[in-house]
């Protein structure tokens, strides 16, 4: 079965210090990945996507993940985090099962202190 | 804000009621989903469309019944609902190739929040 898995329910992480979102995906052929994050009575919002190449991929918002295909990984990461970056994340890949469609894990809230 | 827009943002409506819920996308893509989001529970993907052909029903209840007229909008048609219900009901779409490549990533609506009492 096609799935991603968020490990993490809530992260903290104080003010300027750097973060990880976890995620990790099971998916047959190859993967596509995206995360976005989503703010409160908010839809969601798209932060970035791997397809192919880098296994380094920047998004908006300083965000950048790390496409790991041994550890079938999309870790979400940030050097220097933002009291404003506090949110729900959700990762994402776009799996053919039928249909091409996006399946999200569970989501991480963030919650970055001041 | 992200070229989805979906109407009304929140809703109340008895369980007696029919109502619609509308998401119209200005992006040009040819496929459209319907989420749902409850609290403490992950996304779930509720019908998706391409080029206007239902390709998916996720085991959605007959209360729900989605209609697409055309490749710009999506509706969500509501009758004799539960509480259980209630929930943040999310739209979005996506520029699919006929060879399944990915052209770009899905774009979301704000969502409207519905409530059954």
């Amino acid at each position: 079965a096609q799935s991603v898995a968020q490990p993490e329910d809530q992260v903290n992480v104080a003010e300027g210090n750097p973060l990880t979102v976890k995620c990790t995906y099971s998916v047959s052929g190859n993967p596509y990945l995206f995360w976005y994050v989503q703010y409160p009575n908010r839809g969601l919002q798209f932060l970035l996507k791997y397809i192919t190449g880098d296994n380094l991929v920047k998004g908006s918002y300083g965000f950048e993940a790390e496409f790991n295909k041994s550890q079938t990984s999309f870790h979400l990461k940030k050097p220097s985090a933002l009291v404003s970056d506090s949110a729900l994340y959700f990762c994402a890949v776009r799996a053919l099962s039928g249909t091409y469609k996006y399946i999200f894990g569970t989501g991480t809230r963030l919650k970055v202190l001041a | 804000e992200t070229g989805v827009t979906q109407t009304p943002r929140h809703l109340v409506m008895g369980m007696t009621n029919k109502k619609s819920l509308k998401c119209e996308q200005h992006l040009g893509h040819n496929a459209m989903y319907w989420y749902k989001q409850s609290a403490k529970k992950p996304l779930e993907l509720m019908f998706v469309y391409n080029f206007k052909e239902q390709t998916e029903n996720n085991s959605v209840p007959s209360r729900f019944s989605p209609e697409c007229p055309n490749s710009s909008h999506l509706f969500l048609h509501l009758h004799t609902l539960q509480p259980e219900d209630s929930a943040l009901y999310l739209c979005a779409s996506s520029q699919e190739s006929m060879r399944g490549r990915v052209d770009t990533e899905a774009f979301f609506g704000q969502g409207t929040r519905l409530t059954v009492v």
